[in-house]
């Protein structure tokens, strides 16, 4: 059963860098998209972006100049990294894998972690 | 850009009661790509309906899910306590490439 584990600095200074990383285990990287959603507090989801197991990513354009989404097939993790950031980035991150295929929809998700930017 | 609204905001039910959720599109989004979650404080979204109208595994057969184009809708039939959170709609296909509805609340009456 694939399990995502999400891991990076709980704090981040604004204007700074936010820096996350998903460790997939229990399954394969290849053939499937893999996104970055958030939460912020009191509010809904919002989707980050995603890549497919090939490289190719793409975002959310509220953040599209902001974000980059990689993916390492050989080390089975993802990565954010989400540049000058706000307090307005304040949120629980969650990393999330679409089903096989032609499936546009999360069937796995990591637990998330709150990252909060404040100086 | 495509926006979904979720009606009502906040739902307010008893334990045993119908449950009807709105989840409304300003363009029209393919049924194959509308999909549902429920959310509990402190816990990760769980996948309940994908493709409109197909519950994910383990998912209860009180909870339904219909609709096309535009209109899309939630019910679950009877609400067990373990029921009460926040639900999301999503697409995908539109640009923005994926959405969120921003959550109806179900909570105890």
């Amino acid at each position: 059963q694939v399990q995502l584990q999400e891991s990076g600095p709980g704090l981040v200074k604004p204007s700074e860098t936010l820096s996350l990383s998903c460790t997939v285990s229990g399954g394969s990287m290849s053939g499937y998209y893999w996104s970055w959603i958030r939460k912020p507090p009191g509010k809904g989801l919002e989707w980050v972006g995603h890549v497919y197991s090939s490289g190719s990513a793409n975002y959310n354009p509220s953040l599209n100049s902001r974000v980059t989404i990689s993916v390492d097939t050989s080390k089975n993790q993802l990565s954010l990294k989400l540049r000058s950031v706000t307090a307005a980035d304040t949120a629980v991150y969650y990393c999330a894998r679409m089903g096989y295929g032609d499936v546009r929809h999360f069937q796995v998700w990591g637990q998330g972690t709150l990252v909060t930017v404040s100086s | 850009e495509i926006v979904l609204t979720q009606s009502p905001g906040t739902l307010s039910l008893s334990p045993g009661e119908r449950a009807t959720l709105s989840c409304r599109a300003s363009q029209s989004v393919s049924s194959s790509y509308l999909a549902w979650y429920q959310q509990k404080p402190g816990q990760a979204p769980r996948l309940l309906i994908y493709g409109a109208s197909n519950r994910a595994t383990g998912i209860p057969d009180r909870f339904s899910g219909s609709g096309s184009g535009t209109d899309f809708t939630l019910t679950i039939s009877r609400l067990e306590p373990e029921d009460f959170a926040v639900y999301y709609c999503q697409q995908y296909g539109n640009s923005p490439l994926l959405t969120f509805g921003p959550g109806t609340k179900v909570d105890i009456k």
